[in-house]
C-alpha cells in the first residue's frame, strides 16, 4: 500500500528566502508524482507534474526533482514571497489510477 | 473551457439527512474521481467512475455512501443518513483518458460539507 509523507508539516519564512518541501513515498512503482498548492477554503491547483522517467520540472521560481528509487521528491521555491503562503502537497500516482496524497506542508512566508 | 465544476461549494445538514454531491468534469472528459480530506488530514481517495460504471470503489466507506456518474448529468456522491464525522471538504477530479503514464486528474474547487 502506498504511503505518502511531507516534511515538514508546517514551515515559516522571511520574505526572499529559498526553501526546499521534502516528499517520500514508500513504493517505487509509480507513474509519475504531482506537487498542488492549496489555499484556505479553495481547491488544488496543479504547480508539477514529473513523469516517472523524469528527474525534474520546473516552472518559474519551482522546481521540483524526483529520485524514484529512494523514493522521495523535493520542492524547490526560489525567493519567496508573501503569495506563496499556502499548503503544499505532493501526490503520486501508483498502480491503477487514483493519486495518493501527503498531508501537506504549511508554508507562510512573512513580509 | 470551463474547469471542473463542483456544486454546492457549501453544504449544511443535520444529522439523519441526506447530502448529494455534484460534480461536473472538464469538457471532453469521461472519468471521474471523487477525493475525501478529513479536517488536519490530507486528501484521500474515494472512487473513480467512468460514464455509467464504477471503476474503482476502495476507498468508499461500505455503508451510506454511494456514488454514480451517468451517461447524462454530472456525477453524484450521495451520502445517506449523514453523521458528524461526515464532515469534510470533497473533492472532484476529471480526467480525458484512463490509466495511462500519461493521465492527468484536473481538480474542482471542492464542496463543503458541514453537519450539525
Amino acid at each position: 500500500k502506498q504511503e505518502v509523507t511531507q516534511i515538514p508539516a508546517a514551515l515559516s519564512v522571511p520574505e526572499g528566502e529559498n526553501l526546499v518541501l521534502n516528499c517520500s513515498f514508500t513504493d517505487s512503482a509509480i507513474y509519475n508524482l504531482q506537487w498542488f498548492r492549496q489555499d484556505p477554503g479553495k481547491g488544488l491547483t496543479s504547480l508539477l507534474l514529473i513523469q516517472s522517467s523524469q528527474r525534474e520540472q520546473t516552472s518559474g521560481r519551482l522546481n521540483a526533482s524526483l529520485d524514484k528509487s529512494s523514493g522521495r521528491s523535493t520542492l524547490y521555491i526560489a525567493a519567496s514571497q508573501p503569495g506563496d503562503s499556502a499548503t503544499y502537497l505532493c501526490a503520486v500516482r501508483s498502480s491503477g489510477d487514483k493519486l495518493t496524497f501527503g498531508t501537506g506542508t504549511r508554508l507562510a512566508v512573512r513580509p | 473551457n470551463a474547469g471542473v465544476m463542483q456544486n454546492p461549494r457549501h453544504l449544511v445538514r443535520r444529522r439523519g439527512q441526506e447530502a448529494r454531491l455534484r460534480c461536473s468534469p472538464m469538457k471532453g472528459h469521461s472519468h471521474v474521481y471523487w477525493y475525501r480530506q478529513l479536517p488536519e488530514e490530507g486528501l484521500k481517495f474515494m472512487v473513480y467512475l467512468q460514464k455509467e460504471n464504477i471503476i474503482d470503489e476502495s476507498g468508499m466507506p461500505k455503508e451510506r455512501f454511494s456514488a454514480e456518474f451517468p451517461k447524462e448529468g454530472p456525477s453524484i456522491l450521495r451520502i445517506q443518513q449523514v453523521v458528524r464525522g461526515d464532515s469534510a471538504a470533497y473533492f472532484c477530479a476529471s480526467s480525458p483518458m484512463g490509466p495511462t503514464a500519461k493521465n492527468i486528474q484536473y481538480f474542482g474547487a471542492g464542496t463543503r460539507l458541514s453537519v450539525l
